[in-house]
């Protein structure tokens, strides 16, 4: 079957840093991403990954690793409006998206 | 990027009523849309995967006659949730890909609070 796994929450402190992990295990693979999920509210879309390397982006960073089925993403100088939901997705050979269950962050002061 | 508009936000009912959720892209057209439950502190469960002009793909355990989809054109799914009962109380989200491509990401509508009491 198919499985991505991510820890259930994490809690970090404002302004350090945190990084999120991310393993899968799917049929193929075309592409991670990630997105950030505010209680209440939509999914929003952080990045994507498709080959090996770190991805930066500002204060937010996606690494991917294929032959680990393994990312992460990387949060710097974190405030407190980065305290969500961050949920990983990989699309498999079908292009379907198969969405992880989602680490809460928890920022504290 | 792409805009996934959804509709109501928030809506509450009385037990045994119907409720119908509109999702619409606004500026690409959809062949494909997707919807999404989601309850307190989980992740997002997919319900089904909603094909314009066709019958929607509903995932094992939830049932096609409660929960039916409609997508009557490449713009607009709709689900209605039939005689609804409080255990149907949950955030539904649609979303949407403007193509078939691995790097395709998903768009979000704002998602709909549905509380039946």
């Amino acid at each position: 079957g198919q499985n991505i796994d991510q820890p259930t929450e994490m809690t970090a402190t404002e302004g350090a840093i945190v990084q999120i992990n991310c393993t899968y295990q799917t049929s193929g693979f075309n592409g991670l991403f990630w997105y950030q999920q505010h209680a209440g509210e939509a999914p929003t879309f952080l990045s994507y990954n498709v080959l090996d390397g770190l991805e930066e982006k500002g204060r937010f960073s996606s690494f991917l690793s294929r032959s680990k089925g393994y990312s992460y993403l990387l949060l710097k100088e974190l405030q407190m409006k980065d305290s969500a939901s961050y949920l990983c997705a990989v699309v498999d050979s079908n292009y379907q998206l198969i969405w992880g269950a989602g680490t809460k962050l928890i920022i504290k002061p | 990027g792409a805009v996934v508009s959804q509709h109501p936000s928030r809506v509450i009912c009385k037990s045994g009523t119907s409720v119908k959720i509109e999702c619409r892209s606004l500026d690409f057209q959809a062949t494909t849309m997707f919807w999404y439950r989601q309850f307190p502190k989980q992740s997002l469960m997919l319900m089904a995967t909603s094909n314009e002009g066709s019958k929607a793909t509903y995932e094992q355990g939830v049932e096609k006659d409660k929960f039916l989809i409609n997508h009557a054109s490449l713009t607009l799914s709709t689900l209605t949730v039939t005689s609804a009962h409080p255990e149907d109380s949950s955030f539904y989200i649609c979303s949407a890909r403007t193509g078939d491509g691995g790097d395709t990401e998903a768009f979000f509508g704002q998602g709909t609070r549905l509380t039946v009491v």
